[in-house]
């Protein structure tokens, strides 16, 4: 079975700190994922990883940066964190393959006071 | 732009009968893949449901099947028989293989099963 790790259930920061958000994935997918959940707004996505040192721009990428330096970590900075950016992340990994889903990790609840 | 909708921010049920999730996509890719994810009250994100653009039969997955009608874009699911454990919020995706196969969510429809 897949298993996507994120290193956080629950953060509190406070506005302005550097946040890292870590993610692991134990089936050498090609693909890691980062999206943030709000309620109305569904899973938006902020940036992914089809390769290691690769990262393309999702739909909302502005305020965050992402690392993958290992075909298994794919992490998600916030450099300055803001109040807006309080949410629920969510991370997944998934195969090159047509018909793989992705395999998410259980969040991280971010609240940013 | 918006690439997929789902129109039913809530949805109600009666146990035992059966409940249809819209869902309605916009692409002009070839190929992509729908998925559908349901998402209880815990937070996990649960994978359902597989439709390739390709295939010529509806997916099916135990009470779960997949009302795929490509020339309408719209790829519903449904659930039959529904029980007290399908309440949770329902997502739809799509897998645009033209975008380095990115996921699109939609906004996603809560689902309750009423005893």
């Amino acid at each position: 079975d897949v298993k996507v790790t994120q290193s956080s259930r629950y953060l509190v920061k406070r506005t302005g700190e550097k946040v890292f958000l870590e993610c692991v994935q134990d089936m050498d997918h090609e693909n890691m994922f980062w999206y943030r959940q709000d309620p109305g707004l569904g899973l938006r996505l902020i940036y992914f990883s089809y390769d290691v040192k690769m990262k393309e721009k999702g739909d909302i990428p502005e305020g965050y940066s992402v690392s993958r330096e290992k075909k298994e970590r794919f992490s998600l900075i916030l450099e300055s964190a803001s109040t807006n950016q309080t949410s629920m992340y969510l991370c997944a990994s998934s195969s090159g393959q047509e018909n793989s889903p992705l395999h998410f990790g259980n969040g991280t609840r971010l609240t940013v006071t | 732009a918006q690439k997929i909708t789902q129109t039913q921010p809530g949805m109600f049920v009666q146990e035992k009968e059966a409940v249809t999730l819209d869902c309605t996509y916009d692409t002009s890719d070839p190929s992509y893949g729908l998925f559908w994810y349901k998402q209880p009250s815990s937070g996990e994100m649960i994978f359902l449901i597989y439709q390739g653009s390709y295939d010529q039969q509806n997916a099916t997955e135990g009470r779960y099947s997949l009302n795929f009608q490509k020339a309408r874009k719209s790829a519903n699911l449904v659930i039959s028989a529904s029980q007290l454990g399908d309440s949770a919020m329902y997502f739809c995706a799509m897998r645009r293989k033209n975008t380095g196969n990115q996921f699109y969510f939609g906004t996603g429809t809560s689902l309750t099963v009423i005893p």
